[in-house]
Order: C-alpha cells, then structure tokens, then sequence
C-alpha cells in the first residue's frame, strides 16, 4: 500500500529550536519526495523536493531534508526556528512515472516568540 | 497568486442544494487535481485530469462530478451534499512528467448545513 506517515500532528517549539519533523513512508518502487508548507490562510507551496543525487536537499527559507533510503525515511529539518515559521507541513510522495501525489495527514507547527 | 485561481473562496450550501467550485490555472499546465482537506485526516485525491481526460477518480462519492472543459478549467459540481462533505477543496495543477510538484491554488472552504 502507499502511504505517508508523519509522527508529530502538533510540535510547539521556542524561536532559535532546531526542528526535525519525521515522515516515513510506504511504496513498492522509485518514488519522489516533497514537503510542503501551508501558511496561515495561505494556500499550500513547495518548500523542497528530492528525485534523485545527492540525499540531503535544501529548500526554501533554510530547510532541508535527508532521504534515507534504507529507513524509507525523509525527515525535514531546521537548524533555528523562526516565529514566522508556524505553519501546517506536509510530506508526500510521488511514485517515479506516475502523476499523482500522496500526502500525509501534516504537523502542525507552532513557534513561540 | 499562485498561478491557479480558485472560485468561490468560501462557499455556505444547503443538502438539497447544487453548486458548482471553478478552478482556473495560468501556468500551462496538462495536468490537474482536486484534494479534499479535512482536519485531522491526509489529503485527499478525489480527481485527475490529464490532458483534458480523467484518467483517475478515487472511489468519490457521485454527488460530486468533475468537468474539464479545457486544460485551463476545472470545475467539481456538488448536489445533495452530506455535513460530513464539509472541508476545503483544493485544486492544483502540473506538468505531467516534469520535474516539478503540484501548484494549489488557495482552496475553497465548503460548509454544508
């Protein structure tokens, strides 16, 4: 079955955390990796994506991500939160060839001042 | 903007009502989609259109019917919704094949009473 799981639903970090939010997911083949970002009221935007090369991807705004392969694993990362991080992130994934993606359910991030 | 303009943004409707949800893209784009977002659960692919065709509908209930007149317009027309059909309706397009994800539009939040 494909599937993408995210672990945390809801993380409250303090401005200057670092942040590392897993997902793993579940696919029978080649696939690509993303995760999204969606603002407050905002609509949802790629922050990164990996389909192939080197493993660690940087996206926007100083994230990045690690594909391990072996853990089926693409955590996104962030070595100092900023408040105007708060937002909903989601992983997905889609399968090499095909063109719909699979989402997971997202975590919701929330950053003090 | 995001190049993919949705219509209505907000949209209130009776059961016994129908109504239609337009989405437009500007992007060139071969490719769209409409996800369901509801709280707690992942997105949800409901349709693909793919140069013009619906090429994938995920087991959708019939009171929802998609039209794709052209490779700029996408439309989901609702009847006789159900209060658990409640959510934001999310459009997004692409170029089949690319190297790129999906770019959503804003969304429409549907409230059915």
């Amino acid at each position: 079955a494909q599937s993408v799981s995210q672990h945390n639903h809801h993380v409250i970090l303090s401005e200057a955390a670092s942040l590392e939010l897993g997902c793993n997911y579940s696919y029978g083949g080649t696939v690509n990796l993303f995760w999204y970002v969606q603002y407050p009221g905002q609509h949802l935007q790629l922050l990164l994506k990996y389909f192939s090369g080197d493993p660690l991807v940087k996206g926007i705004k100083g994230f990045e991500a690690e594909f391990i392969k072996s853990k089926f694993s693409f955590n996104l990362r962030k070595p100092s939160v900023q408040w105007s991080d708060t937002a909903e992130y989601f992983c997905a994934l889609r399968g090499v060839g095909d063109d719909k993606i699979i989402f997971g359910k997202g975590t919701r991030l929330h950053i003090l001042p | 903007e995001t190049g993919v303009t949705q219509t209505p943004r907000h949209l209130v409707m009776g059961m016994t009502n129908k109504k239609s949800l337009k989405c437009e893209q500007h992007l060139g784009h071969n490719a769209m989609y409409w996800y369901k977002q509801s709280a707690k659960k992942p997105l949800e692919l409901m349709f693909v259109y793919s140069l013009e065709e619906r090429v994938e509908n995920n087991s959708v209930p019939s009171r929802f019917s998609p039209e794709c007149p052209n490779s700029s317009h996408l439309f989901l027309h609702l009847h006789t919704l159900q209060p658990e059909d409640s959510a934001l309706y999310l459009c997004a397009s692409s170029q089949e094949r690319s190297d790129y994800g999906y770019t959503f539009g804003s969304g429409t939040r549907l409230t059915v009473v």
